[in-house]
C-alpha cells in the first residue's frame, strides 16, 4: 500500500485480556518495526524484524509481549495478560533497502487497558 | 549505546518569529539522524534526515536541521514559524543508511506557537 496501515486504530481491553495489533506495511518494505508511545514519551523501541524472522527483540519489555510476521510482510503484536501499564500508542514503521529508504510510520494503535 | 537528548520540553514562539530546536546525541560511529514532527493523535512525519555530505539538511515544511559532529548535535530551524506547526518534534539516531537497525528518540519537544 501507500502507506503503513495499523488496525485497529483504538483498542479498550480489561485488564488481564489478550490483544493483538495488525500491522501492514508498504509494499516491498523488508524492515519492520514496533514502538511503544506512552503518553508525553517518546517512542520506545520494541522489536524489529528483517523478512521474517526478529532481528532484535531486545526492547520487549517482558515475555507477556511477543510479535511475528510469518509471511515477511503483516506482523502483529501479541500482549497477553494486558496491564494497565500496558496502555500506550503502539506504532509501527517500515523500512526498505538502500541509502534512499527511511523509516516511515503508521498511524499507531491506542491501547488503553481498563 | 546510542541515546538522544532534547534538552527543552516545551518551547513557545510567537507567530512569525524563529524557531530552534536542540537535539544531541550520543553514538559510537556515523550516526543516522532525523527529525520527525506529530500532531496530536497523528504518527510521526518525517522533517528530514542526515548522514552524510552538506552539514545543512533542508527539510519539508520550511524546516532545515544542522549537523555539527564537534557538538554532537542536530538542531533543528524554522526562520519563521506558522500557527500550524504547533505539535511535538522528536530527534532521533540510527545506524547507517545501509543496515535497518532501530532508531532511537528523543523524549520530544513540544511546540507551542501564540498568535
Amino acid at each position: 500500500g501507500a502507506g503503513v496501515s495499523q488496525t485497529p486504530s483504538n483498542k479498550v481491553t480489561e485488564k488481564g485480556k489478550y490483544v493483538e495489533l495488525r500491522c501492514d506495511p508498504i509494499s516491498g518494505h523488508t524492515a519492520l518495526y514496533w514502538y511503544r508511545q506512552s503518553l508525553g514519551q517518546g517512542p520506545e523501541f520494541l522489536i524489529y524484524f528483517q523478512g521474517t524472522g526478529a532481528a532484535d527483540d531486545s526492547g520487549l519489555p517482558n515475555d507477556r509481549f511477543f510479535a511475528v510476521r510469518p509471511e515477511g510482510s503483516v506482523s502483529t503484536l501479541k500482549i497477553q495478560r494486558t496491564e494497565r501499564g500496558d496502555s500506550a500508542v503502539y506504532l509501527c514503521a517500515s523500512r526498505g533497502t538502500g541509502t534512499a529508504f527511511g523509516y516511515t510510520f503508521g498511524s499507531g494503535t491506542r491501547l488503553t487497558v481498563v | 549505546a546510542q541515546s538522544v537528548t532534547q534538552p527543552d520540553i516545551h518551547i513557545t514562539v510567537s507567530e512569525g518569529a524563529s524557531l530552534e530546536l536542540r537535539c544531541n546525541y550520543s553514538y559510537g560511529a556515523t550516526p543516522y539522524l532525523f527529525w520527525y514532527v506529530q500532531s496530536p493523535g497523528q504518527g510521526l512525519q518525517l522533517l528530514l534526515k542526515y548522514f552524510s555530505g552538506d552539514t545543512l539538511v533542508q527539510g519539508i515544511k520550511g524546516f532545515e536541521a544542522e549537523f555539527k559532529r564537534s557538538q554532537s548535535s542536530f538542531n533543528l530551524r524554522k526562520p519563521s514559524v506558522h500557527w500550524s506547526d504547533a505539535a511535538e518534534y522528536f530527534c532521533a539516531v540510527g545506524a547507517s543508511p545501509g543496515t535497518a537497525s532501530k532508531l532511537t528518540f528523543g523524549t520530544g519537544t513540544r511546540l507551542q506557537v501564540t498568535l
